[in-house]
């Protein structure tokens, strides 16, 4: 596609739920990653692909997280048992190589848990 | 660790003035991300510098990279209302990992 698209926009959940939140990065590009951005922060690292394995998720919280990108291409970014304090704008990025031309940015997906 | 530290954090400032936003990090760093946000959207990419010395220009923006100091600018000249947002720099670490380290952003706002 043109750019980075996530999927929901807005996510709403009660506690404790699972949510899975989605990335459709730009066509070709093999790495792909995850932020994390809290209110008046800074995006956060959580996860980096490159191809289908995931090269670095030093950046997960704790075992609630999970992030899979099977073929390669789409992203699929899972918490389990969401709490509070998970509520935060999720980005996604992707990037040609090892993003020495840049990273794209997805719009992300704000998702708040009640 | 890498450490990224913006300052200032708050910015006000009127049209036509200039300005400089400061990026200090704290390891070894060769390659340097400047982003912009504007309230409630993503991240949009302004410059990537990539050496010791380099400097990018666009428009009344212009960023430039000091690795000896550890140390990115961005320099605003001639403000104008529509650069209002917030900009962020991120660093890539030297050491293996792939992942960018964010400063916490400075919010810049241009009065008329």
């Amino acid at each position: 596609g043109a750019g980075v698209s996530q999927t929901p926009s807005n996510k709403v959940t009660e506690k404790g739920k699972y949510v899975e939140l989605r990335c459709d990065p730009i066509s070709g590009h093999t790495a792909l990653y995850w932020y994390r951005q809290s209110l008046g922060q800074g995006p956060e690292f959580l996860i980096y692909f490159q191809g289908t394995g995931a090269a670095d998720d030093s950046g997960l919280p704790n075992d609630r997280f999970f992030a899979v990108r099977p073929e390669g291409s789409v992203s699929t970014l899972k918490i389990q048992r969401t709490e509070r304090g998970d509520s935060a704008v999720y980005l996604c990025a992707s990037s040609l190589g090892s993003g020495v031309w840049g990273y794209t940015f997805g719009s992300g997906t704000r998702l708040t848990v009640v | 660790e890498l450490k990224v530290e913006q300052n200032p954090l708050f910015l006000s400032m009127q049209e036509g003035k200039n300005y400089t936003i400061y990026c200090n990090y704290s390891t070894t760093s060769d390659r340097l991300y400047w982003y912009r946000q504007d309230p409630g959207k993503s991240l949009e990419s302004l410059f990537v510098l990539l050496s010791n010395g380099a400097v990018k220009q666009e428009g009344r923006l212009m960023a430039s990279l000091d690795t000896k100091a550890r140390l990115s600018t961005l320099h605003i000249t001639a403000a104008v209302h529509d650069l209002s947002a917030t900009y962020f720099c991120a660093v890539y670490s030297n050491f293996g990992n792939e992942k960018l380290t964010f400063g916490t952003g400075t919010r810049l706002t241009i009065i008329p």
